[in-house]
């Protein structure tokens, strides 16, 4: 199976600070990969697919960059309900793999 | 309103069976691709199976095949994740999510949009 390691695992950031989460693979993936973001005791929520492509209804502080095996993740100035934990996902092959997950959270 | 509902999770013994259903509304059911995924307590996500418009394709995570069986029935708006020979490291929130496909002119593209509130499964004696 593909492995997607993402970094860092967590942060610590302020209010309209600049924030940007990588998502490394195992292999080249195209730019099959997608964002997620999950907020505590809820689904998460699609972000970013086609690695760079914004879903509906999704603001335009976040962006998503990369091809191959490294994406990113950019929050162009964070909001409060930002902070939450943030999710790459492959869809390149079977199975699926997510990345362990990078938590945002409050300084 | 677009909505996925899921049910069916309980507290099982290792070995046993169950059975989640996912109700979807607001869509056109059969038109989408749909995925389970499953996050066990305090853990990242990690997804699981999924099955395509006509139940012609389905596919699994490892850790699952021979155990689990995804299947759909479209009268009913439902889709459904089969699971024997519960183990503990089965114990998770099990979402259901619509897949859908994004086509860029070039190539395609899949994005898990619409997602239940999820089902707890607990295997445990």
């Amino acid at each position: 199976a593909i492995q997607m390691t993402q970094s860092p695992s967590s942060l610590s950031a302020s209010v309209g600070d600049r924030v940007t989460i990588t998502c490394r693979a195992s292999q080249g993936i195209r730019n099959d990969l997608g964002w997620y973001q999950q907020k505590p005791g809820k689904a998460p929520k699609l972000l970013i697919y086609a690695a760079s492509s914004l879903q509906s209804g999704v603001p335009s502080r976040f962006s998503g960059s990369g091809s191959a095996t490294d994406f990113t993740l950019t929050i162009s100035g964070l909001q409060p309900e930002d902070f939450a934990t943030y999710y790459c996902l492959q869809d390149y092959r079977y199975p699926r793999t997510f990345g362990q997950g990078t938590k945002v959270e409050i300084k | 309103e677009v909505q996925l509902v899921e049910s069916g999770g309980a507290l099982v013994q290792p070995g046993g069976s169950l059975r989640l259903s996912c109700a979807a509304s607001g869509f056109t059911f059969n038109s989408y691709w749909m995925a389970w995924v499953r996050q066990a307590p305090g853990k990242g996500l990690e997804w699981v199976a999924n099955i395509n418009r006509d139940e012609t394709e389905r596919n699994y995570v490892d850790s699952v095949k021979g155990r689990f069986t995804v299947s759909r029935d479209i009268a009913k708006n439902s889709v459904y994740l089969q699971m024997n020979s519960l183990r503990v490291e089965d114990t998770a929130i099990y979402y259901c999510a619509r897949d859908e496909t994004h086509y860029d002119g070039s190539a395609y593209y899949d994005g898990l949009d619409i997602w239940g509130q999820g089902t707890m499964v607990t295997v445990s004696s």
